[in-house]
């Protein structure tokens, strides 16, 4: 299986910085990753598809790149209704998570 | 609007099955351009995908889980289910289910990521 790794954990940001989250896939996934954002007692939301397309709906504050192995997921400007867990997940084979990247208060 | 409610047990004795339903409103089981998919989360951890279906296929899981795993289908009422046997403490989660965007890939249809989700059910494996 594909193995997903976050970094870092946990992140501690103030409204208004630029926050960047890595996902790094243990094998070629080519673009197929998407990013969720998981509040507390909350179904997880999809940001990003296809590594870098936005839902629709999602602020365009978040953006996605990468490919192959290393990704990132950039928030541009730290809203409060940002703080919350991120995951990634690949499906280039049956679907893995990224072990989440929780954005704290400073 | 797309609506899935997950309905079942909160608690589940060791070694007992767990049996859970996935109710979809808002949009046909049937439709062609999606697969179906139960998702869990222990307490204060990460996100495990347990399995998917499409409506007229096989169903197919995760390595680890695919010896005590079934997923099946009722198109007739819309719902889509998870039976998980032998369950231990382990397999305390909340349970999502969730819908899976699909593309057709060289005339296979492979599943892609997942776009609307339950709200979860917490099941709790104690005696």
């Amino acid at each position: 299986d594909i193995q997903m790794t976050q970094s870092p954990s946990t992140l501690s940001a103030s409204v208004g910085d630029r926050v960047t989250i890595t996902c790094r896939a243990s094998r070629s996934i080519s673009s197929w990753l998407a990013w969720y954002q998981q509040k507390p007692g909350k179904a997880p939301k999809l940001l990003i598809y296809q590594a870098s397309s936005l839902e629709s709906g999602v602020p365009s504050r978040f953006s996605g790149s990468g490919s192959e192995t290393e990704f990132t997921l950039t928030i541009s400007s730290l809203q409060p209704d940002d703080f919350a867990t991120y995951y990634c997940q690949q499906y280039n084979s049956y679907p893995t998570f990224g072990g989440g990247t929780k954005v704290e208060i400073k | 609007q797309l609506q899935l409610r997950e309905s079942g047990p909160g608690l589940v004795k060791p070694s007992e099955t767990l049996s859970l339903t996935c109710t979809v409103s808002g949009d046909s089981l049937s439709s062609n351009n999606y697969y179906w998919a139960w998702i869990r989360q222990p307490p204060g951890k990460g996100l495990e995908w347990i399995g998917s279906i499409y409506y007229s296929g096989r169903p197919y899981y995760d390595p680890s889980l695919e010896r005590r795993v079934t997923i099946s289908v009722d198109t007739s009422k819309n719902q889509f289910s998870l039976n998980l046997s032998s369950m231990t403490a382990a397999d305390t989660a909340v349970y999502y289910c969730a819908r899976t965007l699909t593309t057709m890939v060289r005339g296979t249809r492979v599943s892609l990521y997942f776009d609307y989700w339950g709200q979860g059910i917490l099941v709790t494996v104690s005696s």
